[in-house]
């Protein structure tokens, strides 16, 4: 079964317009930390947001906040005011377990297009 | 700011060839992670690395690869006899072992195998 879940191939956008690309995952542990990661053409990974299973609030770093609704196994990326920049593909992760050293679980990805 | 380095970026290697992927984590951190991707498909986990020791493994992670730290700062995974399906994207990653900390990803070595 697919820990992580991305229901979106490929999103379009025009600049300075907000974007919410889907996330959904799937354990059984009451403690996991849920990731997310762009990856630019050029092909490495940058971390963009964390959130832990038992943070209260949604975590937000800049223009990116992290949509989280615990009970419906989602984590959501709202990237806001995009940038043509923000072009690149982007990866929603989860680790499981309490400790910080677990595998992160990737989902297959959105590739987000921003227009101007 | 401190950051993972990979090298080479970029290795063309012909079939039934050894390679090493080399990799300088952070320098504080404790756990090393070895990531592949597949062009154009997800980034799948391959092992994990911890106290001189590999922590866990995926099935990818078959005899034909191997894991090293042979100094204070290097860790590299070889692969002894590549393969075609070998061609992809190898990310070496490491992170503190603290909680609530993210792993940070090196920019990767693309792997070709012809």
């Amino acid at each position: 079964a697919q820990k992580i879940t991305q229901t979106q191939p490929g999103m379009f956008v025009q600049e300075k317009e907000a974007v919410t690309l889907d996330c959904t995952y799937d354990t059984s542990d009451p403690s996991y930390g849920l990731f997310w990661y762009k990856q630019p053409s050029s092909g490495e990974m940058i971390f963009l947001i964390y959130q832990g299973s038992y943070d209260q609030q949604n975590a937000t770093e800049g223009r990116y906040s992290l949509n989280f609704q615990k009970a419906r196994k989602s984590a959501n990326l709202v990237i806001s005011a995009s940038q043509l920049g923000d072009s690149a593909m982007y990866f929603c992760a989860m680790r499981e377990g309490a400790g910080s050293w677990g595998k992160l679980q990737f989902g297959a990805g959105t590739q987000v297009v921003v227009t101007p | 700011e401190p950051e993972v380095t990979q090298t080479p970026s970029h290795q063309v290697t012909q079939m039934g060839q050894e390679v090493i992927l080399r990799c300088v984590p952070i320098s504080n951190h404790l756990y090393f992670y070895w990531y592949r991707q597949i062009l154009g498909q997800k980034v799948e986990f391959l092992v994990s690395f911890y106290n001189n020791e590999i922590s866990e493994k995926s099935e990818i992670f078959d005899d034909q690869f191997s894991v090293e730290r042979p100094d204070g700062s290097n860790f590299t995974l070889k692969i002894r006899s590549t393969k075609l399906e070998d061609s992809a994207m190898y990310f070496c990653a490491s992170s503190e072992g603290q909680e609530n900390t993210e792993a940070f990803f090196g920019q990767g070595t693309r792997l070709t195998v012809v």
